[in-house]
C-alpha cells in the first residue's frame, strides 16, 4: 500500500471550471508539500502546509491533520495549469510522493 | 528567483560506466537532496545529506551510489557502474532547513543507459 494517496490519478475539466485534488496519507508527517511538474519534467513547489489553509493566486490548499488528508483546490481553471500535481509529505528527513494527479484543462 | 542547478540536463551511458551527476544548491541551503523518477512512475528518494554526512538513505541507494560535496557549492551524485535500471530522470533539491520549509528543485538529470 503507498503511503501517501491521491485521487484522482486523471483529471480533465473545462476552462473556468473549479478543481479538487485529493491526498491522504498514512505515516507521520511534519509537513505536506503540493507540486507541480510539467511535461518536460522539472518539479516546483506549490505549497507547504503543516495546518490550516494557504491560497496563492487561484491555488488553496487545507490540510486536516487528524484525518491525514489535504485537499488541493485550483478556482477558475485555465489551460495553463494543465500539468501534474504531486503530494509529497515530509517524514524524518525526505519527501514521500504520491504518484500525481495529471490535470488536462482545456479550452 | 534562486534556483538549484543541474548538469547535464541529459546523458546517455554504456552499462558499466561510471555516471557523475552535479547538482548547485541554492546558497545559503544547508539540506540536499537527492531523488529519481523512472519513467511514467512516481518520484522516488534516494539520499538526504546535511552538514557533510548523509542523514538518510534509502533502499535504492546501495554501494553503487554515493554523494559528495567536494566544495562549498557542489553536491554531486555518483553511480560507479550503471545498469539498465538506473535510466531515471534525477533531481537534486535544496532547503534552508529540514522542516517546514519550501524545498526547491533542480530541473534534473535524464540519465539513459543502454
Amino acid at each position: 500500500k503507498n503511503e501517501v494517496e491521491q485521487s484522482p490519478q486523471n483529471l480533465t475539466a473545462q476552462e473556468g471550471e473549479f478543481i479538487t485534488i485529493n491526498c491522504s496519507y498514512s505515516v507521520g508527517i511534519s509537513a505536506l508539500h503540493w507540486l507541480q511538474q510539467h511535461p518536460g519534467g522539472g518539479i516546483v513547489s506549490l505549497f507547504m502546509l503543516s495546518s490550516g489553509k494557504k491560497k496563492h493566486g487561484r491555488l488553496i490548499a487545507t490540510i486536516n491533520i487528524q484525518e491525514k488528508h489535504s485537499s488541493l483546490h485550483i478556482t477558475a481553471s485555465h489551460p495553463r495549469d494543465s500539468a501534474v500535481y504531486i503530494c509529497a509529505v515530509y517524514n524524518t528527513d525526505k519527501l514521500i510522493f504520491g504518484t500525481g494527479t495529471r490535470l488536462q484543462v482545456f479550452p | 528567483e534562486p534556483e538549484v542547478t543541474q548538469t547535464p540536463s541529459h546523458q546517455v551511458t554504456q552499462m558499466g560506466q561510471e555516471v557523475i551527476l552535479r547538482c548547485v544548491p541554492i546558497s545559503n541551503h544547508l539540506y540536499f537532496y537527492w531523488y529519481r523518477q523512472i519513467l511514467g512512475q512516481k518520484v522516488e528518494f534516494l539520499v538526504s545529506f546535511y552538514n557533510n554526512e548523509i542523514s538518510e538513505k534509502s533502499e535504492i541507494f546501495d554501494d553503487q551510489f554515493s554523494v559528495e560535496r567536494p566544495d562549498g557549492s557542489n553536491f554531486t551524485l555518483k553511480i560507479r557502474s550503471t545498469k539498465l535500471e538506473d535510466s531515471a530522470m534525477y533531481f537534486c533539491a535544496s532547503s534552508e532547513v529540514a522542516e517546514g520549509n519550501t524545498i526547491y528543485f533542480g530541473e534534473g538529470s535524464w540519465l539513459t543507459v543502454v
